[in-house]
């Protein structure tokens, strides 16, 4: 069961454009949303982050929507660039019953802006 | 701030030998530390939790004897990929808790490492 769904898979945009994926989420538990941007060969980098208490987000080109009734957050990057082409991934935290933390991911998003 | 050192970033080693990935936290004390895989162009799987000074725990359907987790400081964490397969070939990330997380850093990756077992 796959507890945050990511979409789209692929998303090409252009140059100057506006790129937004959304993610879907079941489990009211989570506490922590963030986004990471992953490059090939490389590990992930957090973007940016929000806490469900929280509407929106912004921390310069990037902006997290979070609606918490529909238990669904996007990412949008607004004035795409070449240098963003990459992997995006949205993830959840969760407490399992033993205690421990944990990030869910979702499957990712290979995010391609032309020039 | 909280920069994860992984090393190395890349190993070919030959079937049936072991293999140890480092996970260094450089400037934090990680009290939490995660150990993922990642398939090509899939996402990331957690393989195991580990916590400072105690035993890891495994995500259901990893072998605890082949991925062997040492977390013996707040610093680093080592995977040892024991009897290695060419099926162990695979990204492996590390990730780190910040003992006293802000939402911006609160888990900080490693550059990954990609093993190749020939």
């Amino acid at each position: 069961q796959q507890q945050v769904k990511q979409s789209p898979q692929s998303l090409i945009v252009q140059k100057g454009g506006i790129s937004i994926i959304n993610c879907a989420y079941e489990n009211t538990a989570f506490d922590y949303f963030p986004w990471y941007q992953q490059f090939p060969g490389k590990g992930p980098a957090l973007l940016i982050a929000i806490r469900p208490d929280v509407s929106e987000k912004k921390e310069g080109r990037f902006t997290i929507s979070f609606n918490k009734s529909a238990k669904q957050f996007s990412l949008h990057i607004m004035d795409s660039q070449p240098g963003d082409s990459a992997t995006y991934f949205c993830a959840a935290r969760e407490f399992t019953q033993g205690g421990s933390e944990k990030l869910v991911f979702g499957k990712g998003t290979k995010l391609t802006v032309n020039p | 701030g909280a920069v994860v050192s992984q090393h190395p970033s890349r190993v070919i080693c030959k079937s049936g030998t072991s293999v140890k990935i480092e996970c260094r936290s450089l400037d934090f004390q990680a009290t939490t530390m995660f150990w993922y895989r990642q398939f090509p162009k899939k996402s990331l799987m957690l393989m195991a939790t580990s916590n400072e000074g105690s035993k890891a725990t495994y995500e259901q359907g990893v072998e605890k004897d082949k991925f062997l987790i040492n977390h013996a400081s707040l610093t680093l964490s080592t995977l040892t990929v024991t009897s290695a397969h060419p099926e162990d070939s695979s990204f492996y990330i590390c990730s780190a808790r910040v003992a006293r997380p802000t939402w911006d850093y609160g888990y900080t990756f490693g550059s990954g490492t990609r093993l190749t077992v020939v």
